[in-house]
């Protein structure tokens, strides 16, 4: 199986702050890299497909980037609806897996 | 806009079989793949399977032989079976539409999730 390690586990941060998360996999994966975002009590929610690719209806602040083993999200400018756990997940073999996510919180 | 939403026991016994359904609106099953997600309480995510609207399944093979899927396409409905369940098995079952696109994958939308609790 393909292991997706993120980084940092938890961040704190501030509203308007500039935000990065990174996701390692244990081999190459080319693009085959998504994002979502969970908030408490609710189910995940696409983020970022293929890499870099922003799902219909998210704000232009969330960008992806990376291609092989590492990969990057950036939240441009933190907004209060930002506050929560962030997964990265590899679709390039079976079985799929998710990263341990990212739990970003107010400072 | 097709939503989805899982159905089935809260509550299962130890060496039981789990059980749940994930009815879809908005949209015909016969159209994607759809896959099933757990996330025991505080903790990540786990990819348990996927299954094709021709009825082609592929499983996590960390479920062994334990996992079957199923769709009924007259209502609009796929299934999880999950055998010899234990107390690990306790977690949010979270049913999802597969999309797939330029050789990859990814989930969406997400059922609400249902929570599945193994005990005696």
């Amino acid at each position: 199986d393909i292991q997706m390690t993120q980084s940092p586990s938890s961040l704190s941060a501030s509203v308007g702050d500039r935000v990065t998360i990174t996701c390692r996999a244990s081999q190459s994966i080319s693009s085959y890299l998504n994002w979502y975002q969970q908030n408490p009590g609710k189910a995940p929610k696409l983020l970022i497909y293929a890499a870099s690719r922003l799902q219909s209806g998210v704000p232009s602040r969330f960008i992806g980037s990376g291609s092989g083993t590492d990969f990057t999200l950036t939240i441009s400018s933190l907004q209060p609806e930002d506050f929560a756990t962030y997964y990265c997940q590899q679709s390039y073999s079976t079985p799929r897996t998710f990263g341990q996510g990212t739990k970003l919180e107010i400072k | 806009q097709v939503q989805l939403q899982e159905s089935g026991p809260g509550l299962v016994k130890p060496s039981e079989t789990l059980s749940l359904t994930c009815t879809v609106s908005g949209g015909s099953i016969s159209t994607y793949y759809w896959t099933w997600i757990r996330q025991p309480a505080g903790k990540g995510l786990e990819w348990i399977g996927r299954i094709q609207s021709s009825g082609i399944t592929n499983y996590n093979p960390s479920f062994k032989s334990r996992v079957t899927m199923s769709l009924d396409t007259s209502k609009n409905q796929f299934s999880l079976n999950l055998t010899s369940v234990t107390a690990a098995d306790t977690a949010l079952y979270y049913c999802a539409r597969r999309r797939q696109q330029l050789g990859g994958d990814w989930f969406d939308p997400w059922g609400q999730g249902t929570l599945v609790t193994v005990s005696s």
